[in-house]
């Protein structure tokens, strides 16, 4: 069965760098574009950018733009999202999520807290 | 970024109809569609159907999906207590280069 396991919760300082993983299993991994979605406490969703797994190729949302880099590693099916100059804005849950058609399947989400 | 706009909150009688709508642009919804998610608090969001009107396996019949234009909708028929939950629309912009979302709206099952 599809999975997209996130590597788990993280606390920085503001200014800090914080580096997620996305872990994917269940299907052919180089097939599907994979997105990033962080929800901030009690808010909506917000997309962060999207990569494309065979050639790396990557799209950011113009607000994250110069401070979030996606990558992958075709060897062990796993993106990462790493978000740099962290802010107590940047308090979210951070998702990965599969594209098909639309984002079909999920992760579980991280909790990335932002904090002095 | 832009987003779609969507009512903060629609409330429904038990087994009565809700419709709660998703309104963007020539060049999102109307572009291609909206995609619709479903997401209980402290859980993922989980996809219902997308563009307009495709069920991923699994889903219930009582949800289904429409556009007219630059506005989607979602029609849920029979409401359950389960149904209680935030409701998302979103679509790819093309002008953007961007998967847009909307604010959501929390459904309330009275």
């Amino acid at each position: 069965q599809v999975q997209l396991v996130q590597s788990g919760a993280e606390v920085k300082k503001p200014g800090a760098s914080v580096k997620l993983s996305c872990r994917a299993s269940g299907y052919t991994f180089s097939n599907y574009f994979l997105h990033w979605v962080r929800q901030a406490p009690g808010q909506g969703l917000e997309w962060v950018g999207i990569i494309t797994p065979t050639t790396g190729d990557t799209t950011y949302a113009q607000r994250f733009q110069g401070r979030v880099t996606l990558t992958r590693d075709t060897s062990t099916s796993t993106v990462y999202m790493e978000l740099s100059s962290l802010t107590s804005d940047d308090t979210a849950v951070y998702y990965c999520a599969r594209e098909n058609e639309s984002c079909d399947y999920w992760g579980q989400g991280t909790l990335v807290t932002v904090s002095s | 970024q832009a987003g779609l706009a969507q009512p903060p909150s629609v409330s429904k009688a038990l087994r009565q109809t809700a419709t709660l709508t998703c309104t963007g642009n020539s060049n999102n919804v109307g572009y291609q569609g909206a995609a619709w998610l479903q997401q209980f608090q402290g859980h993922p969001p989980k996809l219902l159907s997308y563009r307009n009107n495709n069920r991923p396996s699994g889903i219930s019949e009582r949800f289904s999906a429409s556009r007219s234009g630059n506005t989607a909708s979602l029609t849920i028929t029979g409401l359950q207590p389960e149904d209680e939950a935030d409701y998302y629309c979103s679509a790819w912009d093309n002008s953007l280069s961007a998967w847009v979302f909307g604010r959501g709206t929390k459904l309330t099952v009275l």
